[in-house]
């Protein structure tokens, strides 16, 4: 199984400032990544698929980067409503997917 | 729009079995597989695995293999997971959610609570 590592577990940034998330994959997963933002009580949102691709009504200040096994997701301007849980999940492997175990965007 | 209706809260005994249901609607039922994933409380996602519910090929994963079924009914557009054998560890919330590979709908959640 390809093993996903996500880091940091926690970060911590100010309102207005930028985040950067990082996803690394064990093996080669070209660019079938995708990112999900947890809010508490809810379920995975889709944010970013195909490691750049927003999703529909995703706004522009969220952008994915990355290829093969060393992915990013950049939040830009943090807003109050982003800070939450973020996932990555790689889809290569299909049919079987494996997610990483998460970053944790707080309030510095 | 497209919604994922989930069944509700479940709470089983050690060695039982739970089923849950996922309701599509809003979009063609056989259009996207659904998959089923757990998140332990605190804690982060397992994919479980899917069914295509066009002709019911299912594919698990392998922590799973064994305890975990799906099937669907294409009459009323649902999809069907069965856990067996159920432990305390099996304790989550149960999503269901649809995609090829990305996810892009998913249910609110089901609670599955195994307790003696």
């Amino acid at each position: 199984d390809i093993v996903m590592t996500q880091s940091p577990d926690t970060l911590s940034v100010s309102p207005g400032e930028s985040a950067t998330l990082s996803c690394r994959a064990s093996q080669n997963v070209r660019s079938l990544l995708a990112w999900y933002q947890q809010k508490p009580g809810q379920p995975p949102r889709l944010l970013i698929y195909g490691a750049s691709t927003r999703a529909t009504a995703i706004p522009a200040r969220f952008s994915g980067h990355g290829s093969g096994t060393e992915f990013t997701l950049t939040i830009s301007s943090l807003q109050s409503e982003d800070f939450a849980l973020y996932y990555c999940q790689q889809y290569s492997t299909w049919p079987q997917f494996t997610f990483g175990q998460g970053t944790k965007l707080e309030i510095k | 729009q497209v919604q994922l209706l989930q069944s509700g809260a479940e709470v089983k005994r050690p060695g039982a079995s739970v089923n849950l249901s996922c309701e599509a609607s809003g979009d063609t039922f056989t259009t996207f597989y659904v998959h089923w994933m757990r998140q332990v409380p605190g804690q982060g996602l397992e994919w479980m695995g899917m069914i295509n519910p066009l002709n019911g090929d299912t594919s698990f994963g392998q922590r799973l293999q064994g305890r975990v079924s799906m099937t669907r009914d294409s009459s009323t557009s649902t999809v069907t997971m069965e856990l067996s054998s159920l432990r305390s560890d099996d304790t989550a919330i149960y999503y269901c959610a649809r995609g090829y590979g990305f996810l892009d709908f998913w249910g609110r959640g089901t609670l599955v609570i195994v307790s003696s």
